[in-house]
């Protein structure tokens, strides 16, 4: 069963436009993480959110995190043709497992 | 090693034959996880080892599939009598240590895409 869910599913932006995409979970976690992934390949690792921050930065990237609703953000700004990619949440599981469940996915096409 | 380096890239298998799909973690990394991508979808879990034991492999679909990772480096994943609902792509992961952990980031390789025809 998938944890997060991404939405929107797609989302279509012009060059130098922000893009959000936002991620809700079901339980409760240790911390929170963003991968990118282009045309169904390898995922690589965006930025690490703690369950005890609330907000983080990474270049164009921030992510939020909100605990109390079990959900989180993930915006890029000023965006780039090259940011087209399938943008995916991921939560540790709890309770003994090591496992990262993964949502969906946003498909973000930045157009130029 | 630079990354995750998986084998091969792409696979083309007839229904019912045997298969191997290799993955080569970070140097140093005791956590290992297979996961299997079809189209449109998140990768799903199939299986996590810290260092030679499967720790989980609650994700694996059936006794088709079996990994191993014999020496706490290399792992294979076996697929026997393989079926075309088994296409998709095979993912591999690394990390310092399980996700439990509140810091640490798995690195993904490029993946296996098995079609199987």
């Amino acid at each position: 069963s998938q944890q997060g869910e991404e939405d929107p599913q797609a989302l279509s932006i012009q060059e130098g436009e922000n893009a959000t995409m936002n991620c809700s979970y079901k339980t409760s976690i240790n911390n929170l993480q963003w991968y990118r992934q282009n045309s169904g390949r390898g995922l690589v690792h965006l930025i690490l959110i703690r369950s005890n921050e609330r907000e983080k930065h990474s270049g164009r990237l921030r992510v939020t995190l909100d605990t109390s609703k079990k959900s989180s953000s993930l915006l890029i700004t000023a965006s780039r043709a090259a940011d087209t990619a399938s943008y995916f949440c991921a939560t540790p599981t709890q309770g003994g497992s090591e496992k990262l469940v993964f949502g969906k996915g946003t498909k973000l096409t930045v157009n130029p | 090693g630079a990354g995750v380096s998986q084998t091969p890239s792409n696979k083309v298998t007839e229904k019912g034959k045997y298969v191997e799909l290799r993955c080569d973690p970070i140097s140093g990394h005791t956590a290992l996880y297979w996961y299997r991508q079809s189209l449109g979808q998140g990768p799903e879990f199939l299986i996590y080892f810290q260092g030679t034991g499967a720790a989980d492999d609650s994700g694996l679909p059936n006794d088709r599939f079996f990994a191993v990772r014999p020496e706490g480096s290399v792992s294979t994943l076996k697929i026997q009598r393989t079926e075309r609902g088994d296409s998709a792509v095979y993912l591999c992961a690394s990390s310092l240590e399980g996700q439990g952990r509140v810091s640490t980031e798995a690195f993904f390789g490029q993946g296996t895409r098995l079609t199987v025809v």
